[in-house]
Parts: structure tokens; sequence; C-alpha cells
């Protein structure tokens, strides 16, 4: 079956401007997750939902970073006024919502901040 | 905080010989996971190892998970070409943060002929 997509596969944008990034997990996974994966900090973990509550958003690094999950499916990720140091791989994983499963990652998207 | 160390952070083998990645993290836990990522691509799942003492296999590869240690260790087996790429361990706390994984800094795999 498809796994999960997410888009656009790439972005370039000027600093200061509103950039929104999209994740389709795989059907019928209830759980969700946004990481962050930059040459600089490795790979960190942003936010995380299950159906379409965020029980944790330990990881969103400033106010700037907002997401929201809709009908339990699709979940966008929506930077304010983006910085340089916003330039990164975001990425998206689903499981089927149970614990101790392997979450699976989608091919992320790379946005850079001019 | 929980923190995952992994070591060595550069891994330069030749084809047919064998080594170990080391992963070590420093709070209470017993649910790991092994990725794998090539070049430009994003991460594919090798191993779930959820007990103290869980060995799997695949291949080339096999991963156990010593709970007790903290620890968790990736074998190579005869490395072939194929298995270059980056390898990350990542760990699960658990509790209140179910699902929120912390990865190592990955491991650079470069397997020569």
């Amino acid at each position: 079956g498809a796994g999960v997509s997410q888009s656009p596969s790439n972005k370039v944008t000027e600093k200061g401007k509103d950039v929104e990034l999209r994740c389709d997990p795989i059907s019928g996974h209830t759980a969700l997750y946004w990481y962050r994966q930059s040459l600089g900090q490795g790979l960190e973990f942003l936010i995380y939902f299950q159906g379409n509550s965020a029980p944790d958003k330990s990881g969103l690094p400033s106010d700037r970073f907002s997401a929201e999950r809709t009908g339990g499916s699709v979940s966008t990720l929506t930077i304010q006024r983006t910085q340089q140091e916003d330039s990164a791989v975001y990425l998206c994983a689903s499981s089927p919502g149970q614990r101790q499963e392997t979450q699976y990652f989608g091919p992320g998207t790379r946005l850079l901040v001019l | 905080e929980l923190k995952v160390e992994q070591n060595p952070l550069f891994l330069s083998m030749q084809e047919g010989k064998n080594y170990t990645i080391y992963c070590n993290y420093s709070t209470t836990s017993d649910r790991l996971y092994w990725y794998r990522q090539d070049p430009g691509k994003s991460l594919e799942s090798l191993f779930v190892l959820l007990s103290n003492g869980a060995v799997k296999q695949e291949g080339r590869l096999m991963a156990s998970l010593d709970t007790k240690a903290r620890l968790s260790t990736l074998h190579i087996t005869a490395a072939v070409h194929d298995l270059s790429a980056t390898y990350f361990c990542a760990v699960d706390a658990g509790g209140t943060s179910y699902g929120k994984l912390t990865f190592g800094q990955g491991t650079i795999l470069t397997v020569h002929p």
C-alpha cells in the first residue's frame, strides 16, 4: 500500500515568509509525528498527534511553529515568519497508534530559508 | 532528559569484514529502534527491540538490546557495499513521552571493496 507522503518535496522561501508543510499518513494510522533533521541538531522530535489531538508539543522550537491534524488524517505544519535557522528537512512519520510500534517515515520536505 | 549516543560516528569498512555499532542511552527504556538512511532519502525501519535480551537479525545485520546496561548494538557481518548508509538508533522513553523518539547522532558507514 501507499506509504507516508509529504508535500512539497522542496521549498525555498525568503526570510520572514510563512510556509505550510503537508503530511499524508498511511491510511488507518492514528498516530502521526513530525521531526526535523538538520546538520547542526540531528534528528529532533517536534510534535505528536493521536487522532486529531496533540498530547505532546514539547519539541516545537518556538511559537512560530504550529501544527494541526484534521479528520484524523492529513497534518499541516506551519512555520510563521521563517528564519534561516529553520532550514532543515522536515520529516513526518505515522504508526497504527499502539505502543511499541515502528514509525514509518515519509520522504521529507527540504526547506531552505534565504 | 533522555540522551542517546552512538559510536562510532564514522565507520569505514572493507568488504567482508565484521564490525559493531554501539548505541547508549541515558534513561530507562525497553523500546529501541534502528533505522537506515541513504543519502537524500528518508528513514527506513530495520529493527524494533522491545525487551531486555531481544535479538533480531536480517541478512548481514543483527541488533540486540541490553536494557540493564542501556545499550544496543548493531552488528554487521561480512560487510558488502550495499550496506553503505547512515544508521540511527532511536529510543522511546515511554510514559507520558510515548511515541517521542530520541535519536542518536547517526553512524555513517562506508564499505570499500
